[in-house]
């Protein structure tokens, strides 16, 4: 069974502080990877896609990849209590085109 | 706006019957798929499609069936064969399957009363 782990959290960040969320994977030969944010009782928003190692930066959002270490990772700078959601780690399956395999996601609170 | 819509946000169902989950899309996207999200987990894959009239079982498909007649739209129908249907159902588009950025739409919440 292919997995997607993450911390459930709850992960408590104070607000303006950086947080830092991360995501291992099974598949060796995924390729896409994607983080979403879910707020309580909604539906899931992608915020970040990444397919090459290294560092891809949106706006306050920051997705690290190591392929090598089959690890994925989205830090929150200054953070906001607007940021306060779960955040779900997904990857495409190699074998399975239009496959993603997501994560069980990790809560972030953001303390005024 | 472009975007894809579920209805209804709420579904009550009394055991022993099917109903059928509504996902429309304008977005002129190939691919689409039905997830099912179960509280404190993630999203688990029920079917995707890649092409109209053509559809693919993902991990959990018993108890479930689709169709895809019209691009624009993949209803997902809870059979009375399916145990466990209370949950939060989501559906997904993107370009094609071979571009896995996939967008959702505002889900739909299944109980069975």
């Amino acid at each position: 069974q292919k997995e997607v782990e993450q911390n459930s959290g709850p992960l408590s960040v104070p607000e303006g502080a950086i947080a830092s969320l991360n995501c291992t994977y099974s598949d060796r030969g995924s390729q896409s990877f994607f983080w979403y944010r879910q707020y309580s009782g909604k539906s899931p928003e992608l915020i970040m896609s990444i397919y090459s190692n290294g560092d891809k930066e949106d706006g306050r959002f920051t997705a690290q990849l190591n392929k090598a270490s089959q690890y994925v990772s989205l830090l929150i700078r200054d953070s906001q209590p607007s940021d306060s959601a779960t955040y779900l780690c997904a990857v495409n399956q190699d074998d399975s085109w239009g496959k993603l395999q997501f994560g069980a996601g990790t809560q972030v609170v953001v303390t005024p | 706006d472009g975007g894809i819509t579920q209805s209804p946000k709420y579904l009550f169902r009394k055991e022993g019957q099917n109903v059928t989950l509504s996902c429309e899309q304008n977005l002129n996207h190939d691919a689409m798929y039905w997830y099912r999200q179960d509280p404190g987990q993630g999203l688990r894959l029920i079917y995707y499609s890649q092409i109209v009239n053509d559809f693919q079982k993902g991990d959990i498909a018993e108890g479930y069936s689709v169709s895809r007649e019209k691009k624009e739209s993949f209803p997902l129908t809870v059979t009375s064969a399916q145990k466990n249907p209370t949950a939060f159902y989501l559906c997904a588009s993107s370009r094609s399957v071979a571009d896995t950025e996939a967008f959702f739409g505002q889900g739909t919440r299944l109980t069975v009363v």
